[in-house]
């Protein structure tokens, strides 16, 4: 059974820092794996997608690497702004035939203090 | 170009009434996913659909609850004689298809049950 795990719960770090958001899964077995940012009483917005077969994948100030192997990925985003505040949420999509749907972490909460 | 549509944005009812959430995925997006947010938890895959057809329902309850996406229309996730433990955010994702494509995420439906 694929479980997804994020750590920290929750992160608070002053403006323009460079910070890491981490994310593991226990099934290798894994299509790809979707970052997104969840904003309080909103849906989810997608950030980056990586392929399995991809190392990693760059979007302005992020940066998402996989490690498949080792069931990881990281989420490093540069020079923070308070407009980052939100949750961050990493998903993984199964290889099996048919299985489209994604498994959730249950979330990064970062707070960037001005 | 319209994201992912959902409507009512806020549903309340009580119990033992019946529940009707909408989705209109992207223009162009054949295949809808539908998860249920309890709160303080996770993301949980319910269904997946493409038009007409449900490919995956192995995360949705067994009663109570049915999902369908017709030929013209909106897709329906109808959960009858609604208890307390329904409420929760219900999010919608449509993708163009394929495992390899992102999913894209609608603003949910909070469903409070009073």
């Amino acid at each position: 059974k694929q479980e997804v795990t994020q750590i920290p719960a929750a992160l608070s770090v002053p403006e323009g820092e460079n910070l890491v958001l981490n994310c593991s899964f226990t099934d290798s077995a894994i299509y790809n794996l979707q970052w997104f940012r969840q904003d309080p009483g909103k849906g989810l917005t997608s950030l980056l997608l990586i392929q399995s077969s991809q190392r990693e994948q760059t979007s302005g100030r992020l940066n998402a690497s996989l490690d498949k192997s080792s069931g990881r990925s990281t989420l490093y985003i540069a020079a923070s702004q308070p407009g980052d505040s939100a949750t961050y949420l990493c998903a993984v999509r199964r290889t099996q035939t048919g299985a489209n749907n994604l498994f959730f972490g249950t979330g990064t909460r970062l707070t960037v203090i001005p | 170009n319209a994201g992912v549509m959902q409507n009512p944005r806020h549903l309340v009812r009580r119990r033992g009434q019946e529940a009707r959430l909408r989705c209109s995925p992207m223009k162009g997006h054949s295949h809808v996913y539908w998860y249920r947010q309890l709160p303080e938890e996770g993301l949980k895959f319910m269904v997946y659909l493409q038009k007409e057809n449900i490919i995956d329902e192995s995360g949705m309850p067994k009663e109570r609850f049915s999902a369908e996406f017709p030929k013209e229309g909106p897709s329906i996730l109808r959960i009858q004689q609604v208890v307390r433990g329904d409420s929760a955010a219900y999010f919608c994702a449509s993708s163009p298809g394929g495992a390899h494509q992102p999913q894209h995420f609608g603003d949910g439906t909070r469903l409070s049950i009073l």
